[in-house]
């Protein structure tokens, strides 16, 4: 199993509603970056989270840091079809190393 | 203009061809990566460097080998291709002056070995 995990893997969601995305560490979490890829493409820096209990918003995606738990939510309000993509996490590995560690990936796809 | 660019952005290749994907930063970062993008497995490093004289394996380098030519040029090779490496590469940069250490990527090259 992966140390990252990302759940659900897809998502599929009429426009307006409202979805979330989770992502559960095996190790402990020094910090932790949410991406979004557009399907085919790079990947977009979306927000990063470093302290437990913090929560970052970015228009309408809220990410939220639970380090007891180790995990790792992201809150889409009144989706559109802008959001489709594939979000990833990724956990800073080490408090004085670089290494980044990446989940699998959520696909969401926006129906209109 | 992009940040961090990559080329080719597309590749189709036979199995035992040689292949450079290449990459070039604006950003002035010291850092620089390669990861590859497979379905269901997500991003796996490949290798990475720190500066220019530093060269690091990551935890997927077999069959793979890379070039610091500059600060701003990081260049990965495939000596000689197999359809395995089918996949989706991408090159990130980051800066060791920031605390959190934010990956920045480029486009991605999607390469295919038949």
């Amino acid at each position: 199993s992966q140390e990252l995990e990302q759940s659900p893997q897809s998502l599929i969601v009429q426009e307006g509603k409202n979805l979330t995305i989770n992502c559960t560490s095996s190790k402990t979490l020094y910090g932790l970056y949410w991406y979004k890829q557009k399907y085919g493409e790079g990947l977009i820096f979306l927000m990063m989270l470093q302290k437990g209990g913090e929560e970052k918003s970015h228009e309408k995606i809220t990410a939220k840091l639970d380090e007891k738990k180790q995990q790792s939510s992201l809150h889409i309000t009144a989706s559109q079809p802008s959001h489709a993509g594939i979000y990833l996490c990724g956990a800073r590995r080490g408090t004085g190393g670089f290494k980044t560690i990446f989940g699998a990936g959520t696909r969401l796809f926006v129906k209109a | 203009d992009a940040d961090v660019t990559q080329t080719p952005r597309n590749r189709i290749t036979k199995t035992g061809k040689r292949i450079m994907l290449e990459c070039s930063q604006t950003k002035g970062h010291d850092r620089m990566y390669w990861y590859r993008q497979d379905p269901g497995l997500g991003l796996r490093l490949i290798y990475y460097s720190f500066d220019v004289k530093d060269i690091n394996k990551g935890e997927i380098s077999d069959g793979y080998s890379v070039s610091r030519q500059a600060q701003a040029k990081f260049s990965l090779s495939l000596e000689s291709a197999i359809p395995n490496q089918t996949a989706l590469y991408f090159c990130a940069t980051s800066d060791s002056g920031q605390g959190m250490d934010e990956q920045f990527f480029g486009p991605g090259t999607r390469l295919t070995v038949l």
